[in-house]
């Protein structure tokens, strides 16, 4: 049973406009949420946050969206640049268990950037 | 730069051969490390949380006998696949926790068991 879902395994963005990653999650209990990049044979890469106490969190290029009762968010790149061209995972975590949690990821959107 | 090193990015083994991979963290002290494993267009898979000082908190499914996962530090977590199959072979990611901070994660090990 997967408990955070990202449906879209790839999407293709032309340069400049807006990339729209999308999450939904089935576990109440998440109220932490995190998108992270990651470029091939790397480590992710921490990229946004937000907390389930906030609707919304801007940083930059990034903003992330969290909509509680649908359980879905979503990270949205303006413009979006050829270098955003990476795969994104979506992740959860429960803080309520102390934070000692580790992360329960979606399997990815590869997003490619046209140019 | 890079505030998790992983070591090593790649390692071929034969199998049957034990693999140990190293996760440090660089300049904070990580109460809590974490243990992932990523098969091909897969999510990361959550393999064991560890506690310096503690035993390894493993996911159910895992064998802890096989992927023996040691604390020793607040910098330094190891990972050792034991006599390793190729159904092991996988690329395996550490992260770790300091105080008030997202995880960071480690570049990942890519085994291949042969």
């Amino acid at each position: 049973d997967q408990q955070v879902k990202q449906n879209s395994p790839s999407l293709s963005v032309q340069e400049g406009r807006i990339s729209i990653l999308n999450c939904d999650y089935t576990n109440s209990m998440f109220d932490y949420f995190l998108w992270y990049k990651k470029y091939p044979a790397e480590g992710p890469t921490f990229l946004i946050s937000i907390s389930s106490i906030k609707d919304k969190n801007e940083d930059g290029r990034f903003t992330v969206f969290l909509n509680k009762s649908a359980k879905h968010l979503s990270l949205h790149i303006v413009p979006s640049q050829p270098g955003d061209s990476a795969v994104y995972f979506c992740a959860a975590s429960s803080t309520t268990r102390g934070g000692a949690d580790g992360l329960t990821f979606g399997k990815g959107t590869h997003l490619i950037i046209q140019p | 730069g890079a505030v998790v090193s992983q070591h090593p990015s790649r390692v071929i083994c034969k199998s049957g051969t034990s693999v140990k991979i190293e996760c440090r963290s660089l300049d904070f002290q990580a109460t809590t490390m974490f243990w992932y494993r990523q098969f091909p267009k897969q999510s990361l898979m959550l393999m064991a949380t560890s506690n310096e000082g503690s035993k390894a908190t493993y996911e159910q499914g895992v064998e802890k006998d096989k992927f023996l996962i040691n604390h020793a530090s607040l910098t330094l977590s190891t990972l050792t696949v034991t006599s390793a199959h190729p159904e092991d072979s996988s690329f395996y990611i550490c992260s770790a926790r300091g105080a008030d901070s997202p995880l960071h994660f480690g570049n990942g090990t890519r085994l291949t068991v042969t």
